[in-house]
């Protein structure tokens, strides 16, 4: 059983909505991460955190914001979708050095 | 810095066939390395990881991979594939007092009948 969720799987929506992607993690973990990656392709950090009200922007520029308010959840939101954020989008946790435990990802679809 | 090459993008095998995938990093520090899985639509299991210890690591699905500290590689084998071991392999390298995870570019693996 996932100890760390990702929904929706998978979203199709119209340029210019509102979307958030939830990442939930019942691990307690401190580290949680959002990375981005198209189909086949490498891994993109986009957005981090190493705790509560802790955020920082990864490697990969984005256009989305994240924010850390509890522990286990860690949105990323993207004011107005466009063509270009169709990707997949996957969150991980991690604690020590363990290595990540990864979600499922969510698919986005921008039309 | 720290930087990890795998060197294959994509390796086609015949089912039953041993396999190797090749990953080669950089580091001034000890490192620790893993290695994930990733399969279609998926998101990435962690098939095995080096920390300490013994060089020759066993992991999940009949994987293993070595440590290697003089040639800086950790490549991963096993005997004999399977069709559902067609999947995106990527290698990853940190180390102790580092915050994040750095990923290689991934090795697709496709097993042919």
């Amino acid at each position: 059983e996932a100890d760390i969720y990702q929904t929706p799987r998978y979203l199709v929506i119209g340029t210019g909505k509102k979307i958030t992607l939830e990442c939930s993690q019942t691990m307690g973990h401190d580290k949680m991460y959002w990375y981005q990656q198209d189909p086949g392709m490498e891994l993109h950090l986009i957005h981090y955190s190493y705790g509560v009200n802790s955020t920082e922007k990864g490697d990969l520029s984005s256009e989305s914001t994240v924010s850390r308010i509890r522990t286990e959840h860690f949105p990323l939101t993207l004011e107005s979708a466009r063509p270009s954020h169709t990707s997949q989008y996957l969150c991980a946790s991690s604690e020590g050095q363990s290595g990540y435990t990864f979600g499922s990802g969510t698919r986005l679809t921008v039309v | 810095a720290q930087s990890v090459t795998q060197l294959d993008s994509q390796v086609p095998v015949f089912e039953e066939a041993p396999v190797e995938l090749r990953c080669n990093y950089s580091s001034s520090v000890s490192v620790y390395l893993f290695w994930y899985v990733q399969y279609p639509n998926q998101g990435l299991q962690l098939l095995l990881k080096y920390l300490s210890g013994s060089t020759l690591v066993k992991g999940i699905n009949g994987f293993e991979a070595e440590f290697n500290k003089s040639q800086t590689s950790f490549h991963l084998r096993k005997p004999s594939v399977h069709i559902s071991d067609t999947a995106e392999y990527f290698c990853a390298v940190t180390s102790q007092g580092a915050q994040k995870l750095v990923f290689g570019q991934g090795t697709r693996l496709t097993i042919n009948p």
